[in-house]
């Protein structure tokens, strides 16, 4: 049962333009949405996080927005840029472990 | 340099053997984790343990092990009984941060049965 859903599956996006993933949950006791960025052959690296008692978060050029009534969350990447060309996933935990989305494969063009 | 290292990167077995991949970190963090990632998809967690000799099951358990002896070390065994165990397996630990537990990876593990 997949508990997180993520999409879109893959997304192109040119240089400088604005990158929006989605992520919806299922289960009421997640408390802790957390996103990772993925380069192949790497470990994920922790984004941003955040708690349903909060509705946007921003670090950088990187924002959550969560909306606990739908139960989805979203990362925003402004201002794209190639290096910014990796998976992400994002992740939802009640406590300890997480459980993950299937990943998005984001492609930013030159 | 504080971190989570994972060691071998690449290993091969032969089908019907047990294998142990290693996990060390310097970090402090009291809880650490194991999960596999299989190609195209997201990371799905075998274990975790949130204190010395103490630990949990997590949604993919079976024909797995692990110990947790040493604050620093959580070594997971893939034995004989696991289906299908080709796959990368990643290492993690935890503090428990702004928003919740924050969990760090390690470079992960790519593991080859044949």
């Amino acid at each position: 049962q997949q508990q997180v859903k993520q999409s879109p599956q893959s997304l192109i996006v040119q240089k400088g333009g604005i990158s929006i993933i989605n992520c919806a949950y299922e289960n009421t006791a997640f408390d802790y949405f957390p996103w990772y960025q993925q380069f192949p052959g790497k470990g994920p690296a922790l984004l941003i996080a955040i708690r349903p008692d909060v509705s946007e978060k921003k670090e950088g050029r990187f924002t959550i927005s969560f909306n606990k009534s739908a139960k989805q969350f979203s990362l925003h990447i402004m201002d794209s840029q190639p290096g910014d060309s990796a998976t992400y996933f994002c992740a939802a935990s009640p406590l300890a472990g997480l459980t993950f989305g299937s990943g998005t494969q984001l492609t930013v063009l030159p | 340099d504080g971190g989570i290292t994972q060691s071998p990167k690449y290993l091969f077995r032969k089908e019907g053997q047990n294998v142990t991949l290693s996990c060390e970190q310097n970090l402090n963090h009291d809880a650490m984790y194991w999960y596999r990632q299989d190609p195209g998809q997201g990371l799905r967690l075998i274990y975790y343990s949130q204190i010395v000799n103490d630990f949990q099951k997590g949604d993919i358990a079976e024909g797995y092990s692990v110990s947790r002896e040493k604050k620093e070390s959580f070594p997971l065994t893939v034995t004989s009984a696991q289906k299908n165990p080709t796959a990368f397996y990643l290492c993690a630990s935890s503090i428990v941060g702004e928003a919740g537990y924050e969990q760090y990876f390690g470079p992960g593990t790519r593991l080859t049965v044949t």
